[in-house]
């Protein structure tokens, strides 16, 4: 079955920086790649997706990018703002089924 | 989107007891997932909830520790059944419309066993 990793689990970086997290996924026939805000004590919120077909997407200061070749998926977000401190999950789901596996998570801290 | 509730959003329980968790949904949506979150851990799939017919569990969970019910497109219920300490955790419902692949997720319930 699908196998999701994620690196790396824990983040820290200056207010104003980037700050990239990178996923890797097994099941070459997987075709959605959602990513997932998740603040303390809160649901986890979509933040951005991006399906099979198409190799960037951005919203603002968060974008995703996707090799289908190698198989690896990627969070992007620019000026950091201590706002975006959270734990962020990236999650892959497979052809033709609506299962989604998530990642392991990666806790980002913004430092002011 | 849509708007999603649970019940209760939080439980302490002793152990040998059950609980069932409520999640209603405020439009008809396809699809609906049961998870769970162990403290500072990812979300591990356990199960999704079909309309009018068995659930399909994941491996590792099974029907007798975590039945489930969904008798109609806007409500389910996950029981965790004869708890133990090991089944502290939060258990969040998702759900996701017909033809999408987005899921959105219930606030959770947060479950201790004592």
């Amino acid at each position: 079955g699908e196998n999701v990793e994620q690196h790396p689990s824990t983040l820290s970086v200056q207010e104003g920086d980037s700050a990239v997290i990178k996923c890797t996924y097994s099941d070459s026939a997987s075709n959605y790649f959602p990513w997932y805000k998740q603040e303390l004590g809160k649901r986890p919120q979509l933040i951005i997706d991006i399906r099979s077909n198409v190799g960037e997407k951005k919203d603002q200061r968060i974008a995703v990018t996707l090799n289908k070749t190698a198989k690896h998926f990627s969070l992007h977000i620019t000026e950091t703002q201590p706002e975006d401190s959270a734990v962020y999950f990236c999650a892959a789901s497979g052809y033709n089924t609506d299962k989604l596996i998530f990642g392991t998570g990666t806790r980002l801290q913004v430092f002011p | 989107s849509a708007v999603i509730s649970q019940k209760p959003s939080r439980d302490i329980c002793q152990r040998g007891t059950s609980l069932t968790i409520q999640c209603q949904v405020d439009s008809q949506v396809t699809m609906m997932f049961w998870y769970r979150q162990q403290p500072g851990q990812s979300l591990t799939l356990i199960a999704t909830a079909n309309q009018g017919s068995e659930a399909t569990y994941e491996s590792g969970f099974v029907i007798d520790k975590f039945p489930i019910s969904r008798p109609n497109l806007t409500f389910s219920t996950l029981t965790v059944s004869n708890m133990s300490p090991e089944d502290s955790s939060i258990y969040l419902c998702s759900v996701a419309f017909y033809r999408e692949e987005t899921q959105y997720f219930g606030p959770g319930t947060r479950l201790l066993v004592l």
